[in-house]
């Protein structure tokens, strides 16, 4: 399967516990999307990268929040101690510049 | 004012029946815009992209409106696996986020 993957699928922490998720893109993608969906809502934009180059990060995210793509590749979302509205479902999606976006199958965030 | 505004729904329509869906966007100048289909606890995929003229794929069709800045989605002959909810999303040049509708959500009945 060359579709966009997301590691880990599950995650549930403790209040307050840093997390880290994981988002591989399809090879020759050079945009790489974050976006948050909870219950009854359309996908949150969180952050954006073109290759390696964050170009815009929503306000909507705290200074708690931090997304990397060192080498234009993969990408990491970090979020640090953990509030129990971070609970939500984390969705990467990459695309090649302005084509459609191709979304992974997201990892589900419980903050218990 | 939200930047994609859809009706949420729920649209509980018969099987064979025909339902569209419309949504608006504020921004004049987004220039790409797609539908996307998200089944329950999955990620949302791709059904069809946009195009200002217009465009039908089997028995899905999409318009566009610019001058309303309004996108619409019709589905003819309903079937039970079109059950789902719909997203709109639009993409505006010079600030590339993909910006999501709530979505509508379709129950197709037997």
């Amino acid at each position: 399967d060359t579709g966009v993957s997301q590691n880990p699928r599950h995650k549930i922490t403790k209040r307050g516990q840093n997390v880290t998720f994981r988002c591989d893109p399809i090879s020759e993608h050079n945009r790489l999307y974050w976006y948050r969906q909870t219950l009854g809502q359309g996908p949150e934009f969180l952050t954006y990268f073109q290759n390696e180059a964050q170009l815009e990060k929503s306000r909507l995210l705290s200074d708690r929040f931090s997304a990397e793509r060192p080498k234009g590749s993969f990408s990491t979302l970090e979020i640090q101690r953990t509030e129990q509205g971070d609970s939500a479902m984390y969705l990467c999606a990459s695309s090649f510049s302005r084509t459609e976006a191709f979304f992974g199958q997201g990892t589900r965030l419980t903050v218990v | 004012r939200k930047e994609v505004e859809q009706d949420p729904g729920p649209f509980n329509v018969p099987e064979g029946a025909t339902v569209a869906f419309n949504c608006t966007y504020s921004n004049s100048a987004s220039q790409s815009f797609f539908w996307y289909r998200q089944d329950c606890r999955k990620e949302p995929k791709l059904l069809m992209s946009v195009y200002s003229s217009g465009n039908e794929d089997g028995r899905f069709t999409a318009q566009l409106n610019r001058a309303s800045q309004y996108i619409s989605l019709l589905i003819r002959d309903s079937k039970l696996s079109d059950s789902a909810t719909y997203l709109c999303v639009v993409n505006n040049f010079g600030n590339e986020k993909l910006t999501f509708g709530t979505g509508t959500r379709l129950t197709i009945i037997p």
